[in-house]
């Protein structure tokens, strides 16, 4: 049982580039999630979903993109990196409101 | 505005002692209050959870202590190991109100010395 998989584990971009940050989860969750943890930020989050089909923005949504087309993948697209999304990224999943969320291992992202 | 604040940022304690951590929230629609521990280089894990309807809740040596009226929640660590060295996160969520997906507080760094 893999539980919730991001990729790349790290990642350089330059200014300007264009990345894709994959996330799946093979629990049959409905809920999906992407944060961002900066020190002394805790984890904040940029966008989630309840559903197949259905997103919505979180606390910190510009400059990224996401879908949700299957219950299984929710990727969040960076349109134009910036120095300000250097981060670590966690994608977290359960399977609704007051449950358990189970994160991924994180996506170590800098951007030069 | 910060939903969910928690102090304190740090905390150093030795071998066998009880830190406690204290986070207090807004939105009175918030009814499910998780901990979460992470390990530097791991994603955050559930801990131990509370809901509104009971005061305290304890699962080994975490103890969970809710106040409603207060709208504040603390964990406290009983006899704490090296190995509870971690950050700690609490959270907040609630099945209404556009509260859905959990809000975190901003973490606890816990070193705990042998």
């Amino acid at each position: 049982n893999a539980g919730v998989t991001q990729t790349p584990k790290f990642q350089v971009l330059k200014t300007g580039q264009s990345m894709t940050l994959q996330c799946a989860q093979d629990m049959n969750h409905e809920y999906m999630s992407w944060y961002r943890q900066d020190p002394g930020m805790g984890l904040r989050l940029i966008h989630y979903s309840v559903g197949a089909g259905i997103t919505d923005q979180g606390e910190v949504p510009n400059g990224y993109n996401v879908s949700r087309s299957t219950t299984e993948d929710f990727p969040l697209r960076l349109l134009s990196a910036a120095p300000s999304q250097t981060s670590v990224y966690f994608c977290a999943s359960s399977w609704g409101s007051n449950t358990e969320a189970f994160f991924g291992q994180g996506t170590r992202l800098t951007v030069v | 505005q910060q939903q969910v604040k928690q102090s304190p940022q740090s905390l150093i304690v030795q071998k066998g002692g009880i830190p406690i951590i204290n986070c207090a929230y807004e939105n009175t629609a918030f009814d499910y209050f998780p901990w979460y521990q992470q390990f530097p280089g791991k994603g955050p894990a559930l801990l131990i959870a509370i809901r509104p309807d009971v005061s305290e809740k304890k699962e080994g040596r975490f103890t969970i202590s809710f106040n409603k009226s207060a709208k504040q929640f603390s964990l406290h660590i009983m006899d704490s190991q090296p190995g509870d060295s971690a950050t700690y996160f609490c959270a907040a969520s609630g099945a209404s109100g556009g509260s859905y997906i959990p809000t975190f507080g901003r973490g606890t760094s816990l070193i705990v010395h042998p």
